[in-house]
């Protein structure tokens, strides 16, 4: 779904680095999610944004932050990346239950492995 | 917060048999279920999804049932073909600790159909 773009794809860095997570998105959602999905574990929500202005922390925030910049742009920052948040990080849009729709839709995923 | 069980967490089966898959959920007001498949290297995307004023929906060769007197709902996929072979993940909208409704997913179900 061309719709959700993230970058980078994938990364490779090393612990203790800074490292953000883009995401963009064109369906006029106003709802942008973070995952990140390690092997057997499923899809674990990392923040939920639901507007500009309204963030969520949501199962795993430890060790993670976000950046709503714009409706359409919602960022992930790894402040000081470990070994154990090697993953693969997906980004997500909805529309609010009230639009009648709120399937959400996600980007094609990050790879990132911290070293 | 929510808790969403799957079951199983791989399943076999041959061309053209049908498969289920089993979710149970913890919070009782939840009200929206929706699955997503998975195919290798790719992002989840939406199959179906059912709201708790139903007890059924189907889309073809897919069908979801939903108990909430029990609190569980399944996947049913009858006439199975290759191109069903996926991780298939169920999830409930839960209550987060934030106060906030949001998607918490199963561990997923890897399907193999053989031919």
């Amino acid at each position: 779904d061309a719709d959700v773009t993230q970058t980078p794809r994938n990364r490779i860095t090393k612990t203790g680095k800074r490292i953000m997570l883009e995401c963009s998105q064109t369906k006029g959602h106003d709802r942008m999610y973070w995952y990140r999905q390690d092997p057997g574990l499923g899809l674990q929500l990392i923040y939920y944004s639901f507007d500009v202005k309204d963030i969520n922390k949501g199962e795993i925030s430890d060790g993670y932050s976000v950046s709503r910049q714009a409706q359409a742009k919602f960022s992930l920052s790894l402040e000081s990346a470990i070994p154990n948040q090697t993953a693969l990080y997906f980004c997500a849009t909805s529309d609010s239950p009230q639009s009648g729709t709120d399937t959400q839709y996600f980007g094609p995923g990050t790879r990132l492995t911290v070293l | 917060g929510e808790n969403v069980e799957q079951h199983p967490s791989t399943l076999s089966v041959q061309e053209g048999d049908s498969a289920v898959i089993k979710c149970t959920y913890s919070d009782s007001a939840s009200n929206y279920f929706p699955w997503y498949k998975q195919e290798l290297g790719k992002r989840p995307q939406l199959i179906i999804d059912i709201r708790s004023n139903v007890g059924e929906k189907k889309d073809q060769r897919i069908a979801v049932t939903l108990n909430k007197t029990a609190k569980h709902f399944s996947l049913h996929i009858t006439e199975t073909q290759p191109e069903d072979s996926a991780v298939y993940f169920c999830a409930g909208d839960g209550l987060m600790d934030t106060g906030r409704r949001a998607l918490t997913f199963g561990s997923g179900t890897r399907l193999q159909v053989q031919p």
